[in-house]
């Protein structure tokens, strides 16, 4: 069964950055794309991108281009997310979650969360 | 981009149906999935493509999709259903993953 362990909490001061791991366990990651999703306290779903390992392909939210990084590496079948810039309105809860296949849509299983606060 | 409205809540009673609604224009020429996210934890698929229940959600979990609106139905609510629930659709115009705002489901 595919399970997405998430790295730790993260307390960053705005102006800097953040890079979030997602490793996949039960399964090869080049098989999956990963989806990236943010909550902000209190609020709802948003997705940020995502990336496909097996065709090297990524895309980001428009409102977030130039400033998030999705990457993957193949050996650790771990995937990141590195955003930049960091404000207080970036201070969410970040899930990484898997696609079946690069031409389905649905996310499942999803990572536990990782916390991401911003302090200015 | 593409808009998907949600009531922000709903509640019922055990026992009976609760539907949650996501309108959306043109939605039901989409592929429409649902997420259940219970306080503190990660969103949890329960229903893919329309209508497909994962292995695992309950038979009492239904979906449909037609027209302007996509529903998720609970034929018999129990109080372990409480939580928010949120449709998803991908906008092909943009081509990018859109949120509906999410729904509270309360069991009285």
């Amino acid at each position: 069964q595919v399970h997405l362990v998430q790295s730790g909490p993260e307390v960053k001061m705005a102006g800097s950055s953040v890079k979030v791991s997602c490793t996949l366990s039960g399964g090869a990651l080049i098989n999956y794309p990963i989806t990236w999703v943010r909550q902000a306290p209190g609020e709802g779903l948003e997705w940020m991108g995502g990336i496909v390992p097996m065709f090297g392909t990524v895309k980001y939210r428009q409102e977030f281009q130039g400033r998030v990084t999705i990457s993957v590496d193949e050996s650790t079948n771990t995937v990141y997310m590195e955003l930049n810039s960091l404000t207080s309105k970036d201070t969410a809860v970040y899930y990484c979650a898997r696609r079946a296949s690069a031409s389905t849509n649905w996310f499942d299983p999803w990572g536990q969360g990782t916390l991401v606060t911003v302090s200015s | 981009s593409y808009v998907l409205t949600q009531p922000s809540s709903v509640a019922v009673a055990p026992g009976n149906p609760a539907t949650i609604t996501c309108g959306g224009h043109n939605i039901g020429s989409k592929s429409v999935n649902w997420y259940q996210q219970k306080p503190g934890q990660a969103p949890v698929l329960v229903m893919f493509f329309d209508s497909d229940r994962p292995s695992g959600i309950p038979e009492r979990f239904s979906g449909s999709n037609s027209g302007n609106t996509a529903a998720l139905t609970i034929s018999r609510v129990e109080a372990g259903d409480e939580a928010d629930y949120y449709c998803q659709v991908w906008d092909d115009i943009i081509d990018r993953e859109e949120f509906g705002g999410g729904t509270k489901l309360t069991v009285l």
